[in-house]
């Protein structure tokens, strides 16, 4: 089986511009989560999707968003960069509605913002 | 609300020692404990996890971690240390239904030749 897929793996944008992630789960995985890793900051939960549907959000400003389309490929999107969203963004797929299961990662895309 | 802590942001270690690292963690109701490991360049990859069957948790590489509800612990240990064991150690938590991961601060090991 193939593991989550991310892209671009690097990007390099300037303050205002916007930039948009993809996300590809593992086949069959329903659940699509997004976290920023900053060495400030640590790991941090940005948002989760199921069956297009967000059911959980993280403590970031509306400038961070995200969809989940109907194959449950994930895209999120930071628009109005700031310095400060320099970071790993990490996508991790799911396969089960409730409950816990293992969240499966990405290898992650490193955004530098200029 | 879920957290957890991570005692010491570095570990450093003599091949062939035992690992320790410290977690504890917070949570209103039982949570659901996990260790991830990160290499340089890369994402996190699980090592094990305790979701509320047995209180000692055997993982991936020789890990292992125990659950104890009375010190609200998850430490992770390895008895021998490999080269390999050098990266970044994630302690997480989570409750049933939450989908989200909260994570602690981190705790990158170096082991020494």
């Amino acid at each position: 089986k193939a593991g989550v897929t991310q892209t671009p793996r690097y990007l390099i944008k300037t303050r205002g511009q916007q930039v948009t992630l993809s996300c590809s789960p593992i086949s069959g995985h329903r659940s699509v989560s997004w976290y920023q890793q900053t060495p400030g900051q640590g790991l941090q939960f940005l948002f989760e999707y199921f069956s297009e549907t967000q059911r959980n959000k993280g403590n970031f400003p509306g400038r961070f968003s995200g969809r989940q389309f109907s194959n449950s490929r994930s895209e999120m999107n930071v628009s109005t960069l700031e310095l400060g969203d320099s970071a790993l963004y990490l996508c991790a797929s799911s396969g089960t509605s409730g409950g816990y299961n293992e969240q499966f990662f990405g290898p992650g895309t490193r955004l530098t913002v200029l | 609300a879920q957290s957890v802590t991570q005692l010491g942001s570095h570990v450093s270690v003599s091949e062939g020692a035992l690992v320790l690292l410290r977690c504890n963690y917070s949570s209103s109701v039982p949570p659901y404990l996990f260790w991830y490991v990160q290499y340089p360049n890369q994402g996190l990859q699980l090592l094990l996890k305790y979701t509320s069957a047995a209180t000692l948790v055997k993982g991936i590489n020789g890990f292992e971690a125990e659950f104890k509800k009375s010190e609200t612990s998850f430490h992770l240990t390895k008895p021998s240390a490999h080269m390999s064991d050098a990266a970044e150690y994630f302690c997480a938590v989570t409750r049933p239904n939450d989908y989200k991961l909260s994570f602690g601060a981190g705790t990158t090991v170096t082991v020494r030749a």
